[in-house]
C-alpha cells in the first residue's frame, strides 16, 4: 500500500520560496504521475499542478510563474516549490498520487491516494 | 478561468438520501471525480470517471451526470458520512484541473 509523506518549514517568510518534499513508500514513483494541491485555512481547495510520468509538468494557470514541481526518482520523492510567497499561500499542502485514463482521444488524471498534508504558515 | 458550483451546504437525517449537484460548462464532455474530507483529514476519492466506485467505498456512494450537471447521491446517509464532498474536472481544454466549491453534508 503506497504511503505519501509531506515535509517542510511550517513557517514562510513572505516574499521567500517554499520548498516541501513528499517522500514515497511502498510503491514506485517512476510508475505514477504525481500532483501538489492545497487548502487555505477553512477554505476549498485549490490543484497546483502536476508531473507527469513522462517528466512533463501542468502547473495551475494561477500559479504557473512560481511553481516548480520535480522529481527525484533516487530518493522516491516530489518536490513543490513556490516562490514569492504571500500570506495568501498560507494553507494545507497536500501531495498526491495521480492516476490516469485514456479515453474519448484524451488523457484524464486524478489524485486516488493523498498524504496526510502539511500545514505552511507565511508570516513575519 | 473555469469553475465548479456546488451548493454550500446539504443536510439530510439518517437513513435518508443525499443529494449533491456540481455544474459545470465541461461536464458534458469531461469525467467527474468526487472526494470526501472528513474533518482535519485528507480528501478521500468516493467517485471516479463521473459513477465508478473505488474498492473499500460503500455501495451507498453513487454518482451520475445528466448534461452540465454531475451528481454525488448518498442513499441511506450514515453519520459517518458527515463532511465536506468536492467535485473534481477538467475545463474544454483538459488541461486546467478545477475542485468545485465544495459541499458540507450534516447528518442530523
Amino acid at each position: 500500500q503506497v504511503q505519501l509523506q509531506e515535509s517542510g518549514p511550517g513557517l514562510v517568510r513572505p516574499s521567500e520560496t517554499l520548498s516541501l518534499t513528499c517522500t514515497v513508500s511502498g510503491g514506485s514513483i517512476n510508475s505514477y504521475s504525481w500532483s501538489w494541491i492545497r487548502q487555505p485555512p477553512g477554505k476549498g481547495m485549490e490543484w497546483i499542478g502536476y508531473i507527469y510520468n513522462s517528466g512533463s509538468t501542468n502547473y495551475n494557470p494561477s500559479l504557473k510563474s512560481r511553481v516548480t514541481i520535480s522529481l527525484d526518482t533516487s530518493k522516491d520523492q516530489v518536490s513543490l516549490k513556490l516562490s514569492s510567497v504571500t500570506a495568501a499561500d498560507t494553507a494545507v499542502y497536500y501531495c498526491a498520487r495521480v492516476t490516469s485514463k485514456w479515453y474519448d482521444f484524451h488523457y484524464y488524471y486524478y489524485m486516488d491516494v493523498w498524504g496526510k498534508g502539511t500545514t505552511v504558515t507565511v508570516s513575519s | 478561468s473555469y469553475e465548479l458550483t456546488q451548493p454550500p451546504s446539504v443536510s439530510v437525517s439518517p437513513g435518508q438520501t443525499a443529494k449533491i449537484t456540481c455544474s459545470g460548462d465541461a461536464l458534458p464532455k469531461k469525467f467527474a471525480f468526487w472526494y470526501q474530507q472528513k474533518s482535519g483529514q485528507a480528501p478521500v476519492l468516493v467517485i471516479y470517471e463521473d459513477n465508478k466506485r473505488p474498492s473499500g467505498i460503500p455501495e451507498r456512494f453513487s454518482g451520475s451526470t445528466s448534461g452540465t450537471m454531475a451528481t454525488l447521491t448518498i442513499s441511506g446517509a450514515q453519520v459517518e458520512d458527515e463532511g465536506d464532498y468536492y467535485c473534481y474536472s477538467t475545463d474544454r481544454g483538459g488541461n486546467v484541473y478545477v475542485f468545485g466549491s465544495g459541499t458540507k453534508v450534516t447528518v442530523l
